[in-house]
């Protein structure tokens, strides 16, 4: 199975503050590699899909690019409610996975 | 809007099978590839496995052969059966929307339901 690695693990972050988190994975995947945001108590939403795809409805401070093993999501200008942790998840093969997640804390 | 419901039981017993439902609303079932994630307490995200709206399957291979799903496009409902469980399969367990193609991004979520295993 494809493994996901996710870098940091955890972040003390300010408002307004740019972020970065990357996703490394054990193989080339191309492009099919989807971001997810949870916060707690709740589900996990699509922030972004196939590396760079925007979706409707999330704040453009929202981006992606990689693409192959290595890939990364940035958060422009940092609000509050991005307080959250973050997940890339692999569908390029079987069985589907999911990085160990990156836990985003405002200071 | 589409959205999904999972339900089911909150306690199994170990040894027991674990069976939930999800409920697709506002949309429709057919077409799409729907998925089962679970989530253990303070833990990350598990892929379990999927099924489409014909009954094609695939399961994580490390759940070792305990998982069986199944559809109901007349209900708008699928289903998902873990067997001999234990403490490690309590868990939150979420049902997802992928695309028309289950590589797809998981674009929908049910709030998710919390099984206990005691």
């Amino acid at each position: 199975e494809i493994v996901l690695t996710q870098s940091p693990d955890s972040q003390s972050v300010t408002p307004k503050e740019k972020v970065t988190i990357t996703c490394r994975a054990s193989q080339s995947i191309g492009s099919n590699l989807h971001w997810y945001q949870q916060k707690p108590d709740q589900s996990p939403k699509l922030l972004i899909k196939y590396a760079s795809q925007s979706i409707s409805g999330v704040p453009s401070r929202f981006s992606g690019s990689g693409s192959g093993t290595d890939f990364t999501l940035t958060i422009d200008s940092l609000e509050a409610e991005d307080a959250a942790t973050y997940y890339c998840h692999q569908g390029s093969t079987l069985p589907f996975t999911f990085g160990q997640g990156t836990r985003l804390e405002m200071k | 809007q589409v959205q999904l419901q999972e339900s089911g039981p909150g306690l199994v017993k170990p040894s027991e099978t674990l069976s939930l439902t999800c409920t697709v609303s506002g949309g429709p079932i057919r077409n799409y590839y729907w998925n089962w994630i679970r989530q253990p307490p303070g833990k990350g995200l598990e892929w379990i496995g999927y099924i489409s709206y014909r009954g094609t399957t695939y399961y994580n291979p490390s759940l070792k052969g305990r998982v069986a799903t199944s559809i109901d496009t007349s209900k708008n409902q699928f289903s998902l059966k873990l067997t001999s469980v234990t403490a490690a399969d309590a868990a939150v367990y979420y049902c997802a929307r992928a695309g028309y193609s289950p590589y797809e991004a998981f674009d929908i979520w049910g709030q998710g339901t919390t099984v206990a295993v005691s």
